[in-house]
């Protein structure tokens, strides 16, 4: 199947500084990638809807200023966590759309990375 | 946005069945997914079912839409311990659209 990468797998940062996530489709295109956040036991949360060559679509609650996102090629998004605080701290997984019905009759597939852990000091 | 429910926890024994329960609240959900999670690897599709369908049978994978209810499962025959790891559950409203997740299920299998 597709493989979805991120990098890194795992960043301590210092509160206050800035830590840049890549997630990059290694054997297809992908036009729409998206930003989840993950917090132990719960959820995958959908923060924002990466659209490459456009501005990304952020769900409600997500500070666009903070989370900045950028789409610039079919196959690497990037997501930037600006002035990080602990509660930023979480784990970041991403995912990227395949451009067509691979799966007969059935929905556009996503291909998920393996997450990146952010913890913030 | 909606709701999708899981129970947190499941232990069985290898070779027995293992049936992992899920609940929705969007009724507009079109696709319902069943996704693996393991330690240091990326969420895995398992299986997905449309939302007109009732079951879909893949090997040792078997899910069961009762859509009037809104629940899904996902039935594991012959669990292995290989088997044990996250399930998620989760929905979308339209095919390509972003997934609405529920909070997972951890799986153990024991020998």
């Amino acid at each position: 199947g597709a493989v979805v990468s991120q990098h890194p797998s795992r960043v301590i940062c210092k509160s206050g500084t800035s830590v840049k996530i890549e997630c990059r489709s290694l054997d297809f295109q992908a036009t729409t990638m998206f930003w989840y956040r993950q917090f132990p036991k719960q959820s995958l949360m959908l923060m924002a809807t990466s659209n490459e060559g456009s501005k990304a679509t952020y769900e409600q609650g997500v500070e666009k200023d903070k989370f900045l996102i950028n789409h610039a090629s079919l196959t690497l998004s990037t997501l930037t966590v600006t002035s990080a605080h602990p509660e930023d701290s979480s784990f970041y997984i991403c995912s990227a759309r395949v451009e067509q019905e691979t799966l007969a009759g059935g929905p556009y597939e996503q291909y998920f990375g393996p997450g990146t852990r952010l913890t913030v000091t | 946005g909606e709701d999708v429910e899981q129970s947190l926890f499941l232990s069985v024994r290898e070779g027995d069945s293992s049936v992992i329960n899920c609940t929705y609240t969007d009724s507009s959900s079109t696709y319902l997914y069943w996704y693996k999670q393991e330690p240091g690897a990326g969420l895995q599709l398992l299986t997905y079912i449309f939302s007109n369908m009732d079951m879909k049978q893949d090997q040792r994978l078997t899910v069961l839409l009762n859509k009037k209810d809104k629940h899904l499962s996902l039935r594991i025959a012959d669990t292995q311990t290989g088997d044990s790891a996250i399930y998620f559950c989760a929905e979308s409203i339209n095919s390509g659209y972003a997934l609405n997740f529920g909070k997972g299920t951890s799986l153990l299998v024991t020998p």
